[in-house]
């Protein structure tokens, strides 16, 4: 079975500084694998995601991630962190069958000012 | 208007009652999906349903039931309601089996007292 682990539940930066969360995953077939965001009292919204083809992908508001397969992970970053990123971020990963998904258990990312 | 809407985004119920929440979709999608989301565990999934008549179980069933009325409805029901049910609830959508990206609503918020 699929499972996903972020680590660190709360990561705080400077505004301007390099945001990094941390994604691995575990899978037994080639995975899919997911960013969402979550802002205040919103739904998940999609950041970005891997499937097939080049291991960087690219995500809305400046956000990047890249698919390690020799480390299973999943990596989330931006270079300048901005105050509208503050937010909870999951990351995700679709089971081999197309059916399901399985997220973590969220990071909530604080920008100081 | 949003795409998935959510009905209704609080509730407030007490131990033993029975509650249903209501979920539809404008994306024409086939494949719905109910979740719950906890603090310090993410969103796990509670039921799927692929079309009107394919229903199936996710990871945390039991105490729930849903009811897929038509293509763009699908509903959550707590049987009779307990304290630790206590929850963000999110409903989800997604194209069909090959489409990766899941469109959530902006959740429902229920305390069970």
């Amino acid at each position: 079975a699929q499972s996903v682990t972020q680590l660190g539940s709360h990561v705080s930066v400077s505004e301007g500084a390099l945001v990094l969360l941390r994604c691995n995953y575990s899978s037994s077939v080639p995975p899919y694998l997911f960013w969402y965001v979550q802002y205040p009292n919103q739904g998940l919204q999609l950041l970005l995601k891997y499937t097939t083809g080049a291991t960087l992908v690219k995500g809305i508001n400046g956000f990047e991630a890249e698919f390690k397969k020799s480390e299973t992970s999943f990596h989330l970053t931006k270079p300048s962190a901005h105050m509208s990123d503050a937010a909870e971020y999951f990351c995700a990963v679709r089971d081999n069958t197309g059916n399901q998904f399985y997220f973590g258990t969220g990071t909530s990312l604080t920008v100081i000012p | 208007d949003a795409d998935v809407t959510q009905t209704p985004r609080n509730r407030i119920t007490k131990t033993g009652k029975r509650i249903m929440l209501e979920c539809s979709q404008t994306k024409g999608h086939d494949r719905m999906y109910w979740y719950r989301q906890d603090p310090g565990l993410g969103l796990r999934l509670i039921y799927y349903s692929f079309d009107v008549k394919d229903i199936n179980k996710g990871e945390i069933s039991d105490g729930y039931s849903v009811s897929r009325q038509a293509q763009a409805k699908f509903s959550l029901s707590l049987e009779s309601a307990i304290p630790n049910q206590t929850a963000l609830y999110f409903c989800a959508t997604s194209r069909d089996r090959g489409s990766e990206t899941q469109y959530f609503g902006p959740g429902t918020r229920l305390l069970v007292l």
